[in-house]
């Protein structure tokens, strides 16, 4: 069935360091991987994503890189601050009972925190 | 200003009392979802919807049940609840699986 990973479940980085959360997926037939990030009782938004014909996406200090070969993305932050401190999702949409991809599986989750 | 919205945001129930959790989104978005979160477990599909009057199983269906009559709302219908559905739960909204997802605020549902 399908299986989403996301490693590790909590990540601890000095500020200014960077940090690096990995997803692996099951389904090959997977295109659209994004990551989303929630703060502390708020809802989930996207930082960004990233489509299966392209292997990398920057955003200022937020990067996601994708091997589809072994079917994983990652989330690289770079030069942490403080408000980076939230719990990260990945979320990569896969088939579903329709034709086209649609069904989404949230990884468990990496809780970030930032030390000053 | 667009925006995806939920209702009730908090709700305290009993066991076996029916309730509705309604969504309304005004982005014209033909994609909707419900998901629950729970510690350490993320959030978890219930139930999604292409379009209207489509919908199919996510990964957590069972005890839940959905409506799209129309592209805006897509209510999420426990007929019989139960402690273990005690939850925080979002509903979602974009232009297909494979683009953003726009959340709501969250219900969060307490079942005794």
């Amino acid at each position: 069935g399908e299986n989403v990973e996301q490693h590790p479940s909590t990540l601890s980085v000095q500020e200014g360091d960077s940090a690096v959360i990995k997803c692996t997926y099951s389904d090959s037939a997977s295109n659209y991987f994004p990551w989303y990030k929630q703060e502390l009782g708020k809802r989930p938004q996207l930082i960004i994503d990233i489509r299966s014909n392209v292997g990398e996406k920057k955003d200022q200090r937020i990067a996601v890189t994708l091997n589809k070969t072994a079917k994983h993305f990652s989330l690289h932050i770079t030069e942490t601050q403080p408000e980076d401190s939230a719990v990260y999702f990945c979320a990569p949409t896969l088939q579903g009972r329709y034709s086209s991809a649609s069904k989404i599986i949230f990884g468990s989750g990496t809780r970030l925190s930032i030390r000053p | 200003e667009a925006q995806v919205t939920q209702n009730p945001r908090y709700l305290i129930t009993v066991t076996g009392k029916k309730l509705t959790v309604t969504c309304s989104q005004n982005m014209n978005h033909e994609y909707m979802s419900w998901y629950r979160q729970d510690p350490g477990l993320g959030l978890r599909q219930i139930y999604y919807s292409m379009n209207v009057e489509v919908t199919d199983k996510g990964d957590v269906p069972e005890g839940y049940k959905v409506s799209r009559k129309e592209k805006r709302n897509f209510p999420l219908i426990l007929e019989s609840p139960s402690p273990n559905q005690t939850s925080l739960y979002f509903c979602a909204s974009g232009l297909g699986g494979e683009y953003e997802q726009y959340f709501g605020p969250g219900t969060r549902l307490t079942v005794t």
